[in-house]
């Protein structure tokens, strides 16, 4: 069983529609990251969350410490979202203990 | 804010070729530093860290080695590619409990 599990694998959305993303772990961890990746392969960092709920933007973050599990949720979803978003924690070595990651089409 | 170096973005190399990539990062000092691969189908798996120059520390066996001759330089080697050395290496900078610096990643083909 993976550590990091992500749901759904992939997610086909119409413009507007509100999204969300799971992520469930099965380690303790001190912070868990949600991460863009675009189709060129970069990588940008969206939300560190160690407790309760952030929001930018359109995108919220939410984690429940007790449940082990965190949503991605995107309101009001664009084409321009449409990228792979993936659930990380930090492993015992500081790293990144990264998700396989869900891949969103979101379309006009 | 940091900012992570990494090049080339793409690279098709034979097999049994050497590798040289390389990640530089400015805007900080004394980073955690982190090579980080993707194979096709996989999530990204921890290659190597180092917390200091000189100190690298690996996750897996393989057919890669990682040195760090600077504070801000991070470079992941190989004498002699193989085949399945292919995929997206991710060069990555983030201390304890701080926000996750990534390079724009290069994706290697081995033919």
């Amino acid at each position: 069983k993976n550590e990091v599990e992500q749901s759904p694998q992939n997610l086909t959305a119409q413009e507007g529609e509100f999204i969300t993303i799971n992520c469930s772990y099965s380690v303790g961890i001190s912070a868990l990251h949600w991460l863009q990746q675009h189709p060129g392969g970069g990588i940008v960092s969206l939300f560190m969350l160690s407790s309760g709920k952030k929001k930018h933007g359109r995108l919220i973050a939410t984690i429940n410490i007790q449940e082990k599990h965190s949503s991605l949720h995107i309101t009001a979803s664009h084409p321009r979202d449409s990228a792979v978003y993936i659930c990380a924690v930090r492993g015992s070595q500081g790293n990144l203990i990264f998700g396989k990651g869900t891949k969103l089409s979101v379309k006009p | 804010s940091q900012t992570i170096h990494q090049w080339p973005a793409t690279l098709v190399q034979p097999v049994g070729s050497p590798l040289s990539l390389e990640c530089t990062v400015e805007g900080t000092s004394n980073p955690n530093l982190y090579w980080y691969r993707q194979a096709a189908g996989r999530g990204l798996q921890l290659l190597f860290y180092s917390i200091g120059i000189g100190q690298i520390s690996s996750e897996v066996p393989q057919n890669l080695s990682a040195s760090r001759p600077q504070d801000r330089q991070f470079i992941l080697s190989s004498k002699k590619l193989l085949l399945s050395d292919s995929g997206f290496y991710l060069c990555a900078c983030h201390f304890p409990n701080t926000e996750a610096f990534f390079g724009q990643g290069t994706r290697l083909t081995v033919v």
